[in-house]
Protein backbone atom coordinates (compact mmCIF):
# COMPACT_ATOMS: atom_id res chain seq x y z
CA UNK A 1 0.00 0.00 0.00
CA UNK A 2 1.15 3.39 -0.80
CA UNK A 3 2.47 5.66 2.10
CA UNK A 4 3.74 9.23 2.79
CA UNK A 5 5.74 10.19 5.36
CA UNK A 6 6.60 13.92 6.49
CA UNK A 7 9.15 13.69 9.22
CA UNK A 8 8.87 17.31 10.50
CA UNK A 9 5.87 18.26 12.23
CA UNK A 10 6.42 21.29 13.03
CA UNK A 11 9.51 23.80 11.41
CA UNK A 12 9.69 27.52 11.84
CA UNK A 13 12.24 29.87 9.67
CA UNK A 14 13.03 33.49 9.40
CA UNK A 15 10.92 35.45 6.67
CA UNK A 16 13.96 35.41 3.79
CA UNK A 17 15.60 32.16 5.17
CA UNK A 18 15.50 29.12 2.95
CA UNK A 19 12.98 26.51 3.04
CA UNK A 20 12.76 22.39 2.61
CA UNK A 21 10.21 20.22 3.38
CA UNK A 22 10.84 16.57 3.68
CA UNK A 23 8.89 14.14 1.98
CA UNK A 24 9.32 10.48 1.61
CA UNK A 25 7.01 7.75 -0.15
CA UNK A 26 6.38 4.10 -0.77
CA UNK A 27 4.56 2.88 -3.67
CA UNK A 28 6.15 0.24 -6.08
CA UNK A 29 6.01 2.05 -9.32
CA UNK A 30 6.45 5.11 -10.40
CA UNK A 31 3.86 7.31 -8.50
CA UNK A 32 2.29 10.52 -8.89
CA UNK A 33 3.25 13.19 -6.57
CA UNK A 34 1.84 16.05 -4.84
CA UNK A 35 2.52 18.97 -2.57
CA UNK A 36 -0.76 20.74 -1.46
CA UNK A 37 -0.72 23.77 0.99
CA UNK A 38 -3.67 24.54 3.85
CA UNK A 39 -3.95 28.12 5.27
CA UNK A 40 -6.27 28.27 8.48
CA UNK A 41 -9.57 27.79 8.16
CA UNK A 42 -9.01 26.65 4.33
CA UNK A 43 -9.25 23.55 2.31
CA UNK A 44 -5.98 22.26 0.32
CA UNK A 45 -4.87 23.98 -2.64
CA UNK A 46 -2.37 22.65 -4.81
CA UNK A 47 1.41 23.52 -5.26
CA UNK A 48 2.80 21.32 -7.52
CA UNK A 49 3.10 18.19 -8.49
CA UNK A 50 5.26 15.36 -10.49
CA UNK A 51 3.97 13.11 -12.84
CA UNK A 52 6.57 12.29 -15.20
CA UNK A 53 9.67 13.64 -16.92
CA UNK A 54 11.88 16.40 -15.52
CA UNK A 55 12.56 15.43 -11.75
CA UNK A 56 12.36 18.90 -10.92
CA UNK A 57 9.02 21.16 -11.05
CA UNK A 58 8.21 24.34 -10.77
CA UNK A 59 4.56 25.06 -8.83
CA UNK A 60 2.76 28.45 -7.36
CA UNK A 61 3.77 30.97 -5.30
CA UNK A 62 7.68 30.22 -5.74
CA UNK A 63 7.75 26.74 -4.81
CA UNK A 64 9.47 23.95 -6.25
CA UNK A 65 10.63 20.22 -5.36
CA UNK A 66 12.59 17.37 -6.83
CA UNK A 67 11.89 13.82 -7.08
CA UNK A 68 14.61 11.55 -6.44
CA UNK A 69 13.45 7.74 -6.91
CA UNK A 70 16.60 6.65 -5.52
CA UNK A 71 15.30 7.98 -2.05
CA UNK A 72 12.11 8.04 -2.45
CA UNK A 73 11.51 11.48 -2.00
CA UNK A 74 9.85 14.64 -3.06
CA UNK A 75 10.83 17.71 -0.87
CA UNK A 76 9.56 20.85 -1.58
CA UNK A 77 11.65 23.90 -1.62
CA UNK A 78 11.40 27.41 -1.84
CA UNK A 79 14.45 30.01 -1.67
CA UNK A 80 13.63 32.98 0.14
CA UNK A 81 10.43 32.44 2.37
CA UNK A 82 7.47 35.51 3.54
CA UNK A 83 5.54 35.70 6.21
CA UNK A 84 3.00 34.58 4.13
CA UNK A 85 3.96 31.49 3.70
CA UNK A 86 3.29 30.44 7.14
CA UNK A 87 0.83 27.44 6.27
CA UNK A 88 0.60 23.62 6.66
CA UNK A 89 1.61 21.63 3.76
CA UNK A 90 0.97 18.08 3.13
CA UNK A 91 3.04 15.67 0.40
CA UNK A 92 0.71 13.39 -1.21
CA UNK A 93 1.14 10.28 -3.72
CA UNK A 94 -1.10 8.73 -5.96
CA UNK A 95 -1.64 5.72 -7.75
CA UNK A 96 -0.64 5.95 -11.81
CA UNK A 97 -4.40 5.45 -13.49
CA UNK A 98 -6.26 5.96 -10.36
CA UNK A 99 -7.68 9.42 -8.60
CA UNK A 100 -6.89 8.34 -5.06
CA UNK A 101 -4.84 10.11 -2.89
CA UNK A 102 -3.02 9.59 0.25
CA UNK A 103 -1.49 12.15 2.00
CA UNK A 104 1.41 12.76 4.57
CA UNK A 105 0.77 14.18 8.22
CA UNK A 106 1.47 17.66 7.26
CA UNK A 107 4.29 20.35 8.52
CA UNK A 108 3.46 22.90 10.02
CA UNK A 109 5.53 25.93 8.99
CA UNK A 110 5.77 29.20 10.99
CA UNK A 111 7.31 31.97 9.96
CA UNK A 112 9.77 34.49 12.31
CA UNK A 113 9.81 38.28 11.35
CA UNK B 1 -15.52 29.03 -12.09
CA UNK B 2 -17.05 28.07 -8.83
CA UNK B 3 -15.06 25.90 -6.41
CA UNK B 4 -16.46 22.70 -4.35
CA UNK B 5 -19.10 24.06 -2.08
CA UNK B 6 -19.80 22.77 1.00
CA UNK B 7 -22.28 23.70 3.80
CA UNK B 8 -22.65 23.92 6.88
CA UNK B 9 -19.20 25.17 7.73
CA UNK B 10 -18.99 24.88 11.19
CA UNK B 11 -21.81 22.32 13.14
CA UNK B 12 -22.37 21.52 16.64
CA UNK B 13 -24.29 18.87 17.65
CA UNK B 14 -25.08 16.94 20.84
CA UNK B 15 -24.06 13.59 21.12
CA UNK B 16 -26.87 10.87 19.53
CA UNK B 17 -28.20 13.01 17.12
CA UNK B 18 -28.06 13.02 13.10
CA UNK B 19 -25.31 15.05 11.24
CA UNK B 20 -25.59 15.81 7.33
CA UNK B 21 -22.78 17.45 5.64
CA UNK B 22 -23.04 18.40 1.86
CA UNK B 23 -21.30 18.60 -0.80
CA UNK B 24 -21.43 20.28 -4.21
CA UNK B 25 -18.34 19.34 -6.74
CA UNK B 26 -16.58 21.28 -9.62
CA UNK B 27 -19.36 21.12 -12.60
CA UNK B 28 -17.75 18.28 -14.82
CA UNK B 29 -15.89 16.97 -12.83
CA UNK B 30 -16.40 13.05 -12.09
CA UNK B 31 -14.64 12.06 -9.37
CA UNK B 32 -16.15 12.69 -5.33
CA UNK B 33 -14.15 12.40 -2.38
CA UNK B 34 -14.57 12.70 1.17
CA UNK B 35 -11.49 13.16 3.74
CA UNK B 36 -12.00 13.46 7.60
CA UNK B 37 -9.21 15.89 9.38
CA UNK B 38 -8.05 15.58 12.86
CA UNK B 39 -5.06 16.41 14.70
CA UNK B 40 -4.08 12.60 15.86
CA UNK B 41 -4.70 11.21 11.86
CA UNK B 42 -4.42 13.84 9.53
CA UNK B 43 -6.63 13.91 6.68
CA UNK B 44 -7.91 10.42 5.75
CA UNK B 45 -9.98 9.41 2.55
CA UNK B 46 -13.32 8.06 4.06
CA UNK B 47 -14.90 7.32 1.00
CA UNK B 48 -14.74 8.49 -3.60
CA UNK B 49 -17.09 8.09 -5.92
CA UNK B 50 -16.93 7.81 -9.94
CA UNK B 51 -19.29 9.11 -11.96
CA UNK B 52 -21.91 8.87 -8.82
CA UNK B 53 -21.13 5.88 -7.95
CA UNK B 54 -18.92 4.43 -4.67
CA UNK B 55 -15.85 3.37 -5.61
CA UNK B 56 -13.99 2.67 -2.22
CA UNK B 57 -15.23 3.23 1.20
CA UNK B 58 -12.59 1.12 3.18
CA UNK B 59 -11.80 4.48 5.27
CA UNK B 60 -15.76 4.98 6.50
CA UNK B 61 -15.31 3.97 10.09
CA UNK B 62 -18.17 2.47 10.87
CA UNK B 63 -21.73 2.11 10.31
CA UNK B 64 -22.73 5.23 11.75
CA UNK B 65 -21.26 6.79 8.43
CA UNK B 66 -22.46 6.58 4.87
CA UNK B 67 -22.40 8.88 2.30
CA UNK B 68 -24.69 9.17 -0.96
CA UNK B 69 -24.24 10.74 -4.48
CA UNK B 70 -27.88 11.10 -6.00
CA UNK B 71 -26.20 12.79 -8.61
CA UNK B 72 -23.20 14.53 -10.54
CA UNK B 73 -23.62 17.56 -8.64
CA UNK B 74 -24.38 16.73 -4.80
CA UNK B 75 -23.09 14.48 -2.21
CA UNK B 76 -23.95 13.97 1.47
CA UNK B 77 -22.33 12.58 4.29
CA UNK B 78 -24.14 11.39 7.23
CA UNK B 79 -23.58 10.61 10.90
CA UNK B 80 -26.05 8.91 12.82
CA UNK B 81 -25.97 8.84 15.84
CA UNK B 82 -22.71 11.04 16.33
CA UNK B 83 -20.64 10.73 18.68
CA UNK B 84 -17.78 13.43 20.23
CA UNK B 85 -14.74 10.91 18.38
CA UNK B 86 -16.57 11.94 15.32
CA UNK B 87 -15.19 15.56 15.64
CA UNK B 88 -13.42 16.81 13.33
CA UNK B 89 -13.17 18.93 9.93
CA UNK B 90 -15.00 16.90 6.98
CA UNK B 91 -13.66 18.32 3.74
CA UNK B 92 -14.97 17.37 -0.06
CA UNK B 93 -12.66 17.23 -3.21
CA UNK B 94 -13.78 16.96 -6.40
CA UNK B 95 -11.42 16.10 -9.89
CA UNK B 96 -11.84 15.36 -13.31
CA UNK B 97 -10.63 11.91 -14.77
CA UNK B 98 -10.71 13.61 -18.45
CA UNK B 99 -8.21 15.84 -17.11
CA UNK B 100 -6.22 13.63 -15.89
CA UNK B 101 -4.07 15.49 -13.38
CA UNK B 102 -4.90 13.74 -10.71
CA UNK B 103 -5.44 16.93 -9.00
CA UNK B 104 -8.53 17.46 -5.75
CA UNK B 105 -9.67 20.38 -5.21
CA UNK B 106 -10.74 21.04 -2.16
CA UNK B 107 -14.09 22.74 -0.27
CA UNK B 108 -13.44 24.59 3.03
CA UNK B 109 -14.33 22.34 4.84
CA UNK B 110 -17.17 21.44 7.20
CA UNK B 111 -16.21 21.65 11.10
CA UNK B 112 -18.37 19.27 13.04
CA UNK B 113 -18.30 19.43 17.13
CA UNK B 114 -19.88 17.09 18.63
CA UNK B 115 -20.39 17.81 22.53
Amino acid sequence: AQSVTQPDIHITVSEGASLELRCNYSYGATPYLFWYVQSPGQGLQLLLKYFSGDTLVQGIKGFEAEFKRSQSSFNLRKPSVHWSDAAEYFCAVGDQGAQKLVFGQGTRLTINP
Amino acid sequence: DAGVIQSPRHEVTEMGQEVTLRCKPISGHDYLFWYRQTMMRGLELLIYFNNNVPIDDSGMPEDRFSAKMPNASFSTLKIQPSEPRDSAVYFCASSSWTANTGELFFGEGSRLTVL
